[in-house]
């Protein structure tokens, strides 16, 4: 692994599914977040952790949880998926919080049926 | 409330200069961030400033005024390959990056 991956790519899922969205990064980076990304709007932040075993609520979290047992994985799971949930979401990470690059992985494109 | 507003779309020649704005208002501020986007691929760090001026590296530069809460990105010396989105992005009092929806800029030969 070389940076920060996510898995899956793509997915199209039925409303009401469960989804997890994995993310790892090798960099050892502190830091990871998830944002989405959707057409006209800036990226938006969904959930943060600062740190292994700690998390954080973004400006719009609600249906979405986080955990981060470790280092290099903050997956992103929808409980239960439901249409305006479709976007493009990308996890990031960096070394710190305070003015450190953000590096992004490739991000997964959802659509929400 | 916190706000980045930038332009939506530019466009330029290969080969010239094209300068995009940001203004913003945030809960505090620590710092501006420029990211490059291109379509379907992941943003990319261009530039960080926190104090005023201008800062350069080799075709582009950020300038940032504080006072004024404006940064730009200028790009010269056009090349097709900077045909992309530039995202500004501002860091708030929480460390947290303030996204503005991006200015695509599209390059004429």
């Amino acid at each position: 692994i070389a940076g920060i991956t996510q898995a899956p790519t793509s997915q199209i899922l039925a409303a009401g599914r469960r989804m997890t969205l994995r993310c790892t990064q090798d960099m050892r980076h502190n830091a990871m977040y998830w944002y989405r990304q959707d057409l006209g709007l800036g990226l938006r932040l969904i959930h943060y952790s600062n740190t292994a075993g700690t998390t954080g609520k973004g400006e719009v979290p609600d249906g979405y949880s986080v955990s981060r047992a470790n280092t290099d994985d903050f997956p992103l799971t929808l409980a239960s998926a439901v249409p305006s949930q479709t976007s493009v979401y990308f996890c990031a990470s960096s070394r710190g919080t305070q003015g450190d690059e953000q590096f992004f992985g490739p991000g997964t494109r959802l659509t929400v049926l | 409330g916190q706000n980045i507003d930038q332009p939506t779309e530019m466009t330029a020649t290969e080969g010239a200069i094209v300068q995009i704005n940001c203004t913003y208002q945030t809960s505090g501020f620590n710092g501006l961030f420029w990211y490059q986007q291109h379509a379907g691929e992941a943003p990319t760090f261009l530039s960080y400033n926190v104090l005023d001026g201008l800062e350069e590296k080799g075709r582009f530069s950020s300038f940032l005024s504080r006072s004024k809460g404006y940064s730009y990105l200028l790009l010269k010396e056009l090349q097709m390959k900077d045909s992309a989105s530039y995202l500004c992005a501002a860091m708030d009092s929480n460390y947290q990056l303030i996204w503005g929806a991006g200015t695509k800029l599209i390059i004429k030969p």
